[in-house]
């Protein structure tokens, strides 16, 4: 079956600006969970959907945002952007988000701010 | 902040030669993950051990949990140079809302040399 598929690849913004990044999760998965990835602080965590409902939300200011839409398609927005929002952006879908569940990723949009 | 942290950061081998990788947590955890990721692409799960588990196999890798050390391993035997990956512990933290977020930690780098 097809993986978690995120669009677009790669993306430069100029300081700002907003950006919209997609994350289609594997059929049937309803949980969604994005990720920011920089060289300084790693992998963090930034919100996760489940069923269109956000259930959990990271320690991120409120220009990042996300939606999940009935078909279980996510997207994450960050608004204003700054250079420091230049990273790795993951998303990550699973059955059921629970405890022991195996989160599946996608390849990442790498946002790159000017 | 890191729930895990590895060590090495850093582990460059030769092929056929054993990488050892090592992750410390700070809290009580449920279960462990190991994930690797290919050069700034999306990261692949590799094998969940449980808190009731001490080891555990997965083809080539090797996996130990120590709960009462807080630790865990990642062997990898026989390695490849397709093996050339950084590879992340990551913990399931709980919100309280059937949510559990993953909390990596920052990473070993392997890089074996064919």
């Amino acid at each position: 079956k097809a993986g978690v598929t995120q669009t677009p690849r790669y993306l430069i913004k100029t300081r700002g600006q907003q950006v919209t990044l997609s994350c289609s999760p594997i059929s049937g998965h309803r949980s969604v969970s994005w990720y920011q990835q920089t060289p300084g602080q790693g992998l963090q965590f930034l919100f996760e959907y489940f069923s269109e409902t956000q259930r959990n939300k990271g320690n991120f200011p409120g220009r990042f945002s996300g939606r999940q839409f009935s078909n279980s398609r996510s997207e994450m927005n960050v608004s204003t952007l700054e250079l420091g929002d230049s990273a790795l952006y993951l998303c990550a879908s699973s059955f059921t988000g629970g405890i022991d569940t195996e989160a599946f990723f996608g390849q990442g949009t790498r946002l790159t701010v000017v | 902040s890191q729930q895990g942290e590895e060590d090495p950061q850093a582990l460059s081998i030769q092929e056929g030669e054993n990488a050892t990788m090592n992750c410390s947590y700070k809290t009580s955890i449920n279960n462990l993950q190991w994930y690797r990721q290919n050069s700034g692409r999306g990261l692949v799960h590799l094998i969940l051990i449980r808190s009731n588990e001490r080891e555990k196999h997965s083809g080539r890798l090797r996996v130990t949990l120590d709960t009462s050390k807080k630790s865990s391993s990642l062997l990898i035997t026989a390695s490849r140079a397709a093996d050339t990956a950084s590879y992340f512990c990551a913990t399931p933290g709980d919100s309280g809302a059937g949510s559990y977020q993953l909390t990596f930690g920052k990473g070993t780098k392997l890089s074996v040399i064919p």
